[in-house]
């Protein structure tokens, strides 16, 4: 079973500040996603990082794949209240055809006004 | 474009009653997954189906789910008869291109 390790489980911060959670993993994945889900709500996707290093910039949100497409990061700067969600890492296990997405649990994230 | 859609939104039932949840995928999206999320463990894929066809239903926790996709635009996961334990939000996804996929608003699923 390939397992996606997300940490921290939980992050409180203000309004302005920086911060990054990480999605970690004994395995390699073709490629990674980030989702972002609010209450209520399905996950959405954000983004897709297929290459080994690759950095991908989303507004004031910035996305990396490990070296190794073991471990992914993203960061946020001057988080806002909207950034408020679940945060959820997805790693594929096989580049094209039809597959499922193997989960982390996500870092649940609230940005305080 | 309209999103997946999933019905009901909300379901409560009563333990050993059989519930069904539905799904109507992207339009031209050939993949549809079903998968549960709880606090505890998170979102499990439950079964997926290519070209209407299930592929790998090993996420499936028991006899008592079923999964059908009778053509390109529904699928249901049925459960009979229900428990307590099967109370979480289900959500439905479906893809056109692996491995990006698009998530329904899920179905809340109480079962008292």
């Amino acid at each position: 079973t390939q397992l996606l390790e997300q940490s921290p489980q939980f992050l409180s911060i203000q309004e302005g500040e920086n911060l990054t959670v990480y999605c970690n993993s004994s395995s390699v994945f073709s490629s990674l996603q980030w989702y972002r889900q609010e209450p209520g709500e399905g996950p959405v996707l954000l983004v897709t990082v297929v290459t080994g290093g690759e950095v991908k910039k989303l507004k004031r949100l910035t996305f990396q794949f490990g070296d190794a497409r073991k471990d992914s990061s993203l960061h946020i700067t001057a988080a806002q209240p909207g950034d408020t969600g679940l945060y959820l890492c997805a790693g594929a296990r096989s580049g094209g055809g039809a597959d499922g997405l193997t989960f982390g649990k996500g870092t649940h994230l609230i940005i305080q006004p | 474009d309209a999103g997946v859609i999933q019905s009901p939104r909300h379901e409560v039932t009563e333990m050993g009653q059989e519930v069904t949840l539905r799904c109507k995928p992207i339009s031209g999206h050939n993949s549809l997954f079903w998968y549960r999320q709880t606090m505890m463990r998170g979102l499990e894929l439950l079964i997926y189906f290519n070209n209407n066809v299930p592929i790998d239903d090993s996420g499936m926790p028991e006899d008592r789910f079923s999964a059908k996709m009778p053509n390109a635009s529904f699928s249901t996961l049925k459960i009979q008869p229900s428990e307590p334990r099967d109370s979480a939000v289900y959500f439905c996804a479906s893809s056109h291109g692996y491995p990006e996929a698009f998530f329904g608003q899920g179905t809340r699923l109480t079962v008292v």
